[in-house]
């Protein structure tokens, strides 16, 4: 069964180092997504991106985040200067077209320290 | 996108039927009814959605009123691998407007 691949399953990073998340969505899929859940919090919607070019974001998703497909497999999330607060659970998200069902990837689990 | 109401916890006995409720009186004719569960912190899974009418697949059931204020998801014969929490999310179908809005969901704990 296809899914989404997400990698490191956790990273740890130092305050202020600029990290980058990848994933690999399912491979016909068109839109994708990250998300993040802080621990012992809601999963929250960081950014959508169709087409290459980011089609939603939240407020989360400031100047220090950015989002990427650097060729036909990839997307990344690129968190410039980390702070402590970006510790959380990071999930990227893909879907064949809108309003069908996302496949969600495992997970990278981000530890600012 | 409207706001839904889940209760926060639920039990239920393996084997017997789980139904879940889902407020969401205010939804407007073009939001989605989607289910999502997470188990223990994994990635969201995708259960089913609806518009209107009620479905079916091979995880469970959807059941929306005529009214489409409320909705119930059927897991028709629960085991101990479907304890997670379980997310009602209404989703609008306009174009750029393709997040997911989790809220806190019911927590389904399935008793042996």
């Amino acid at each position: 069964e296809p899914e989404v691949t997400q990698t490191p399953s956790h990273q740890v990073t130092q305050m202020g180092q600029e990290v980058i998340l990848r994933c690999v969505p399912i491979s016909n899929h068109l839109y994708f997504y990250w998300y993040r859940q802080i621990l012992g919090q809601k999963v929250e919607f960081l950014v959508s991106f169709y087409n290459n070019e980011i089609s939603e974001k939240s407020e989360i998703f400031d100047d220090q985040f950015s989002v990427e497909r650097p060729d036909g497999s990839n997307f990344t999330l690129k968190i410039r200067s980390t702070k402590l607060e970006d510790s959380a659970m990071y999930f990227c998200a893909s879907s064949v077209r809108r309003n069908t069902e996302a496949f969600f990837g495992q997970g990278t689990r981000l530890t600012v320290v | 996108d409207a706001k839904t109401t889940q209760p926060t916890s639920m039990d239920c006995a393996e084997g017997r039927a789980a139904n879940l409720p889902c407020n969401h009186s205010t939804i407007s004719g073009n939001e989605y009814v989607y289910w999502y569960r997470q188990i223990h912190s994994q990635g969201p899974q995708y259960i089913i959605h609806g518009l209107k009418n009620n479905e079916t697949n091979e995880m469970a059931s959807l059941i929306i009123t005529e009214d489409r204020k409320s909705s119930t998801l059927i897991l028709p014969h629960a085991t101990l691998r479907d304890t997670a929490v379980y997310y009602c999310i209404a989703v609008i179908s306009n174009f750029g407007n393709e997040k997911l809005t989790f809220g806190t969901g019911t927590r389904l704990t399935i008793i042996p």
